[in-house]
């Protein structure tokens, strides 16, 4: 069974970083392009970033470029995003999701990240 | 990267059948045969119910069903059941390894 297990969210403040993680097992991980998408209280789903299976590419909506990393580690079959510079507008939970035909197909249950003085 | 426009709510009666709507452009939802769609109840994550337009993950019933024509995409949910009632996102590649959601419509079972 795919699992996807996400971590790291918490409160910081604004200008300050944070590390997701999203564990993942049941398939395997170093195969599978993967993705970062987030949902701000009450409102809808937002496409963040994505990566390749082994790590040499990286794409980032706009309003995340130059601030967030999307990085993995296929040997501990985990998916990370470095968030520098957060902004209170970065509040949300962030799934992680592995990508089938260009859709996220697997989601993790997601953490949620709050951004606020 | 603009969010594509999907009604903010739609509804239907137990049997009926219900569309909803995912307008695009030609840069995204005309251009690609990339589009998905998601089902989500409060509180708990997605669950992918069609993807490249009209393809059925295995486990999704066969009432869930895609279209697209031009720069539009369409969900159709037939035999409305109660279960239905939920929050419903379409998505669509961008090109570059890029993807937009739509703004997401609320499905009301009467």
């Amino acid at each position: 069974e795919v699992q996807l297990v996400e971590s790291g969210g918490g409160l910081v403040q604004p200008g300050g970083s944070l590390r997701l993680s999203c564990a993942a097992s049941g398939f395997t991980f170093s195969s599978r392009w993967m993705h970062w998408v987030r949902q701000a209280p009450g409102k809808g789903l937002v496409w963040v970033s994505h990566l390749n299976s082994d790590g040499s590419r990286t794409t980032y909506a706009d309003s995340v470029k130059g601030r967030f990393t999307i990085s993995r580690d296929n040997a501990k079959n985990t998916l990370y995003l470095q968030m520098n510079s957060l902004r209170v507008e970065d509040t949300a939970v962030y799934y992680c999701a592995t990508d089938r035909s260009y859709s996220e197909d697997n989601w993790g249950q997601g953490t949620l990240v709050t951004v606020s003085s | 990267q603009s969010a594509l426009t999907q009604p903010r709510s739609v509804s239907g009666s137990p049997g009926q059948s219900v569309t909803i709507p995912c307008t695009g452009t030609s840069s995204d939802v005309g251009g690609y045969n990339y589009v998905s769609w998601y089902q989500q109840y409060p509180g708990k994550a997605p669950k992918l119910m069609i993807y490249d337009v009209s393809e059925r993950p295995s486990g999704v019933p066969d009432r869930f069903s895609g279209f697209k024509s031009a720069n539009t995409a369409s969900l159709t949910i037939s035999g409305l059941q109660a279960e239905d009632e939920a929050d419903y996102y379409c998505c669509s590649y961008v090109g570059g390894y890029t993807w937009v959601f739509g703004g997401g419509t609320k499905l009301t079972v009467l």
